[in-house]
């Protein structure tokens, strides 16, 4: 099973709203990622996550929080986002961070902030 | 730092015809390549994965292949069909993070 799920599909969410997205993956990989695509744009990333610890963060804004509570569950918080912040969210994993290995992608959540 | 570039933008086409897709990198330092497939709105397919010590990977009608030393490599799809109509990602893995292409958005016609 090569799957990653993401919930919500779609959120809408005003600026002041608290939510957050949802990543899971059971095919026991070490390393999961978040990244932001823009329409038309390619996806870029947001942060990785190897055995539950943060490694990088692409300088993102305090208004997004990443959490990972176990090797299977990814979270992403959002507060106070803006309407630029608009886009699909996408979630991958990896067996380990190391370079060598193929990353599989969730389907996404289209996040729209009104 | 990378930038990786994919032409066409854009390619429309009849059904049947053999197709190349082309994406070039301006750091030959890379681990790997993975060619994406993404349907609007959609996540990101899986299509290839070739390794830096490789040079091509096939899987039914489609062969990526990969010359480093040049920072380019081809997507060949065979016998195209209606269903290939996408937007097709190459991205190339440096020490740290997958660098994505700007896409080829390709359409199929019957």
């Amino acid at each position: 099973d090569t799957e990653v799920t993401q919930t919500p599909k779609h959120l809408v969410m005003g600026m002041t709203n608290k939510k957050s997205l949802k990543c899971e993956q059971h095919m026991g990989h070490r390393a999961m990622y978040w990244y932001k695509q823009k329409a038309k744009k390619p996806p870029e990333l947001m942060f990785v996550y190897s055995y539950e610890k943060l490694s990088i963060n692409e300088s993102v804004p305090s208004r997004f929080s990443p959490e990972c509570p176990n090797s299977s569950l990814l979270n992403l918080h959002l507060h106070a986002l803006q309407p630029e912040d608009s886009a699909l969210y996408l979630c991958a994993s990896s067996p380990l961070y190391t370079a060598t290995y193929e990353q599989y992608f969730g389907p996404g959540t289209r996040l729209t902030v009104t | 730092k990378q930038e990786v570039t994919q032409i066409p933008a854009a390619l429309s086409v009849p059904e049947g015809e053999n197709l190349v897709l082309n994406c070039s990198f301006t750091d030959s330092a890379i681990y790997n390549l993975q060619w994406f497939r993404q349907d609007p709105g959609k996540g990101l397919t899986s299509l290839l994965l070739i390794q830096s010590s490789q040079r091509e990977q096939t899987s039914g009608r489609l062969n990526a292949s990969l010359d480093k030393s040049s920072g380019r490599s081809t997507l060949y799809i065979a016998a195209s069909q209606p269903g290939d109509s996408a937007t097709y990602l190459c991205a190339v893995r440096g020490t740290d993070k997958l660098i994505f292409g700007t896409g080829t958005r390709l359409q199929v016609f019957p």
